[in-house]
């Protein structure tokens, strides 16, 4: 399993652009970045997920260097109900899906 | 869109005393993944299902048992219940056992153990 390191907590403002970087440099061939948001008391919630390059959907960007050894989450103005904790998962196929301790993110008016 | 359903929302039970949690997962999904999360931690991975057998287990304790049926549901089942097993317990689900099969995640059963 990859080993991930996050920032444990970040603040931001509202209508700012929030990069969360993701450190996983033995990443492995088959391994997708995978990344989830959690509210408290709910379900984490799956954001986007990515192999290599840049991933965008409705909600976020995933941009993945060419080592793949880091991923940077990119949530375009956000706003109070970002707040949240995020996750970033790494694995491939037949991997256990491990939670590691997640970025805490409070965005403040 | 369908979710995952889990049942029930809220369980308060006795130490020593025995509790099942139920996931149906979304419709297709052929992958089953049981989460404790306590108080201010991270999900904890405790044991999966794909196809009805077991395909990973991870820090479940041996007081503790799982299943998938025939419809892909699953349950939970927890006996000699300790004060510390008090926690939200998320089932989530998938198509496919691969690392790159997105996951997704029910409300949770909050189990309280008094």
């Amino acid at each position: 399993l990859a080993k991930i390191t996050q920032p444990i907590s970040m603040d931001s403002y509202e209508g700012q652009e929030v990069n969360i970087t993701c450190s996983h440099n033995n990443i492995a061939t088959n391994d997708y970045i995978t990344w989830y948001q959690q509210f408290p008391s709910q379900g984490p919630r799956f954001i986007i997920q990515g192999y290599k390059t840049k991933v965008t959907n409705e909600v976020a960007s995933l941009f993945i260097p060419a080592d793949r050894k880091s991923s940077t989450l990119s949530l375009p103005r956000v706003s109070l109900s970002d707040t949240a904790v995020y996750y970033c998962l790494v694995g491939g196929r037949d991997d256990k899906i491990i939670f590691g301790k997640g970025t805490r993110l409070h965005i403040l008016p | 869109a369908a979710g995952v359903i889990q049942s029930p929302r809220h369980l308060i039970k006795e130490k020593r005393e025995t509790a099942t949690l139920k996931c149906y997962p979304i419709p297709r999904h052929d992958t089953v993944y049981w989460y404790q999360q306590g108080p201010g931690q991270d999900p904890q991975f405790l044991i999966s299902f794909y196809e009805k057998m077991q395909s990973d287990k991870g820090s479940i304790p041996d007081r503790f048992s799982a299943q998938q049926f025939s419809d892909y549901h699953s349950e939970l089942n927890m006996s000699s219940l300790e004060l510390g097993d008090s926690a939200l317990y998320f089932c989530a689900s998938s198509l496919g056992s691969s690392g790159n099969s997105p996951l997704h995640f029910g409300n949770g059963t909050r189990l309280t153990v008094t």
